[in-house]
C-alpha cells in the first residue's frame, strides 16, 4: 500500500460547483497532515494545516479522519483559479519529521 | 520575513556532465532543509534532508550527493549526470520546533541530454 493515496483526477467542474478531494495513508504513526496546491510548472504553496477538529479557510475545509486514516478538501464556489493540483501531505512519524507526499489530484476548473 | 532562493531557474546539461544547485534560506536560522525531485507526471520524491550543518540523511540511492556548508545553505550535487536525472528540483525549509510546515523555493528545472 502507498504511504499516501490519491484519486489523481483530472476533476473537471463548472464555475461554482463544489468538489471534495479525498485522500488516505498508511501509517498510523503520522501526526500532521497538510493540503498543498501546485500550479504548473511551479512549487508546491501550503493551502492548509488538517486538524483533528477539522478546519476552514474561507471556501476550503479540510477533514482529518484518524480512525480511518483518511483526509478530505472541500473546495466551495469553486473559482477559475482554483485549477491546480492538490497535494495530500503527511509526516511520515511524529515529530519534527520528513513529509511524505501523494502524488496529487488534479482539478480544473471551467467557465 | 522569511525566503528561499534556488538558482539557476532551468538548467540543461549533457549526460556525464556535473551539477550544483543551490539552496539559501533567508530570515530564519536552524532550519531543517530537503531536496526533492519531480520528474514528469510523478509525484515529489524525497531526496535529501538536513537538520544541521554538515548532517545530511540521504533517502534514496543514487548519484546524487548533497552538503550543507552554512546554516541556512543547502547544496545538491553530481558528479556525472544521468538522463534519468532530469526533472524539477526542489529546496525546502521548516522553521524547526513543533511546526512541520513546510515552505518550498521556485524550483530548478534540470534537462539532461
Amino acid at each position: 500500500r502507498k504511504e499516501v493515496e490519491q484519486d489523481p483526477g483530472p476533476f473537471n467542474v463548472p464555475e461554482g460547483a463544489t468538489v471534495a478531494f479525498n485522500c488516505t495513508y498508511s501509517n498510523s504513526a503520522s501526526q500532521s497532515f497538510f493540503w498543498y496546491r501546485q500550479d504548473c510548472r511551479k512549487e508546491p504553496k501550503l493551502l492548509m494545516s488538517v486538524y483533528s477538529s477539522g478546519n476552514e479557510d474561507g471556501r476550503f475545509t479540510a477533514q482529518l479522519n484518524r480512525a480511518s486514516q483518511y483526509i478530505s478538501l472541500l473546495i466551495r464556489d469553486s473559482k477559475l483559479s482554483d485549477s491546480a493540483t492538490y497535494l495530500c501531505v503527511v509526516t511520515r512519524n511524529s515529530g519534527n519529521t520528513p513529509l511524505v507526499f501523494g502524488k496529487g489530484t488534479r482539478l480544473s476548473v471551467i467557465a | 520575513s522569511q525566503t528561499i532562493h534556488q538558482w539557476p531557474a532551468t538548467l540543461v546539461q549533457p549526460v556525464g556532465s556535473p551539477l550544483s544547485l543551490e539552496c539559501t534560506v533567508e530570515g530564519t536560522s536552524n532550519p531543517n532543509l530537503y531536496w526533492y525531485r519531480q520528474a514528469a507526471g510523478r509525484g515529489l520524491q524525497l531526496l535529501f534532508y538536513s537538520v544541521g550543518i554538515g548532517q545530511i540523511s540521504s533517502e534514496v540511492p543514487q548519484n546524487l550527493s548533497a552538503s550543507r556548508p552554512q546554516d541556512r545553505q543547502f547544496i545538491l550535487s553530481s558528479k556525472k549526470l544521468l538522463l534519468s536525472d532530469s526533472g524539477f528540483y526542489l529546496c525546502a525549509w521548516v522553521a524547526g520546533g513543533r511546526s512541520n510546515e513546510q515552505f518550498f523555493g521556485p524550483g530548478t528545472r534540470l534537462t539532461v541530454l
